[in-house]
């Protein structure tokens, strides 16, 4: 049972590179999301797709940050021009088609370091 | 805008002995529900609750719903030291609506 993959684990950068993040989700699961989480925090919504078009997009995710998932399947993150600021971690979840009970699932997270 | 709030924040238990973490939501809600978190790891689902007087229990845990009250209660039985963990509830606006909104987070250690 494969669940939700993330690549890199961990990511340190120089403020002013740009960093690109991958996610897996669950086999057959057509909904996407990213959130954000700082330390002591709990995660913060970014953005959520089904299938391969972009839902909704949370007003922190900035010019700077882009998210694609080209074919429905996996999907990146890019956050170009890194700020120390987004010195956090990087979750992806997926859920299942159906109806109101469906759970999101959590992958393990990138963590990003910004320098 | 939904806004979470747990508390306590910080929950230092004794083993054997019965607690509960809160969780109140600003707005109307379909759906809630409980995480568990591990230091550095990603979060484990433990709870859907999805109807006013909803109750479910797993082990040691048991969490209920009010959504009357916009209230969420996560109750721990004898505590035993695997429960260590930071434990969130999260909250869907509506059927429709699926983005999560999360409270800060109950850190939750058990000792002897």
């Amino acid at each position: 049972d494969t669940g939700v993959s993330q690549d890199p684990r961990h990511k340190i950068t120089k403020r002013g590179q740009n960093v690109t993040f991958r996610c897996d989700p669950i086999s057959e699961h057509n909904r996407l999301y990213w959130y954000r989480q700082t330390l002591g925090q709990g995660p913060e919504f970014l953005t959520y797709f089904q299938n391969e078009a972009q839902l909704e997009k949370s007003r922190l995710l900035s010019d700077r940050f882009s998210a694609e998932r080209p074919k429905g399947s996996f999907s990146t993150l890019e956050i170009q021009r890194t700020e120390q600021g987004d010195s956090a971690m990087y979750l992806c979840a997926s859920s299942p088609p159906g109806g109101s009970q469906e759970t999101q699932y959590f992958g393990p997270g990138t963590r990003l370091l910004v320098l | 805008e939904l806004k979470v709030e747990q508390n306590p924040l910080f929950l230092s238990m004794q083993e054997g002995k019965n607690y509960t973490i809160y969780c109140n939501y600003s707005t109307t809600s379909d759906r809630l529900y409980w995480y568990r978190q591990d230091p550095g790891k990603s979060l484990e689902s433990l709870f859907v609750l999805l109807s006013n007087g909803a109750v479910k229990q797993e082990g040691r845990l048991m969490a209920s719903l009010d959504t009357k009250a916009r209230l969420s209660t996560l109750h721990i039985t004898a505590a035993v030291h695997d429960l260590s963990a930071t434990y969130f509830c999260a909250v869907a606006p509506s059927l429709n609506d699926y983005k999560l909104s999360f409270g800060a987070g109950t850190t939750v250690t058990v000792r002897a």
